[in-house]
């Protein structure tokens, strides 16, 4: 199985700030990574899918880059609808798995 | 709107099976264009995908439940199901189903349901 490992597992961060989490494949996985938001008692929500896309409706504050192992998730100015966690999900191999997600929380 | 409903019990006792059926709504599960999964969920802990099945028969799993899992389709009522074997205390989790987008990251989850495992 590809593992992914992102960093850091908790980052504490004011409205306004610029966040940056990463996530790193045990292999290369090319641009087929996804990352979602998850707020307590809720599913997931796609935000970047292929490493950089936008999914339709995602506020522009959220990016993503990165491609063969390496890969950022970066929300420009953060807004109290975003403390969160974050997972990403690599989806190149036969076996589809996740980072252990990283928690945004208020500082 | 493509919508996901989970059902099925909350409770599963130690050594049976456990079974969800994902109902979807706003859509055909038969679209040649997505894959449909399951992932879980411990509380406090990361997503752990299940297994997938596409409109085709084709059927994939994790590895680290091959054993236990079985995923099927019932297209008359779009619905797929999720059947895991052998349960323990460490199966207890919100399971979401899920649909993926031909193959590759979900768009769209279910509102996920918490199955407990225990006597």
């Amino acid at each position: 199985d590809i593992q992914m490992t992102q960093s850091p597992s908790t980052l504490s961060a004011s409205v306004g700030d610029r966040v940056t989490i990463t996530c790193r494949a045990s292999q290369s996985i090319s641009t087929w990574l996804a990352w979602y938001q998850q707020k307590p008692g809720k599913a997931p929500k796609l935000l970047i899918y292929k490493a950089s896309s936008l999914e339709s409706g995602v506020p522009s504050r959220f990016s993503g880059s990165g491609s063969g192992t390496e890969f950022t998730l970066t929300i420009s100015s953060l807004q109290p609808d975003d403390f969160a966690t974050y997972y990403c999900q690599q989806y190149d191999s036969y076996s589809w798995t996740f980072g252990q997600g990283t928690k945004v929380e208020i500082k | 709107q493509v919508r996901l409903q989970e059902s099925g019990p909350g409770l599963v006792k130690p050594s049976q099976t456990l079974s969800l059926t994902c109902t979807v709504s706003g859509g055909s599960i038969s679209s040649a264009s997505y894959y449909w999964s399951w992932i879980r969920q411990p509380a406090g802990k990361g997503l752990e995908w299940i297994g997938r099945i596409y409109t085709s028969g084709s059927i994939s799993y994790n590895p680290s439940l091959k054993s236990r899992v079985t995923i099927s389709f019932d297209t008359s009522k779009n619905q797929f199901s999720l059947k895991l074997s052998s349960v323990t205390a460490a199966d207890t989790a919100v399971y979401y189903c899920a649909r993926g987008v031909a193959g590759t990251y979900f768009d769209y989850w279910g509102q996920g349901t918490l199955v407990t495992v225990s006597s």
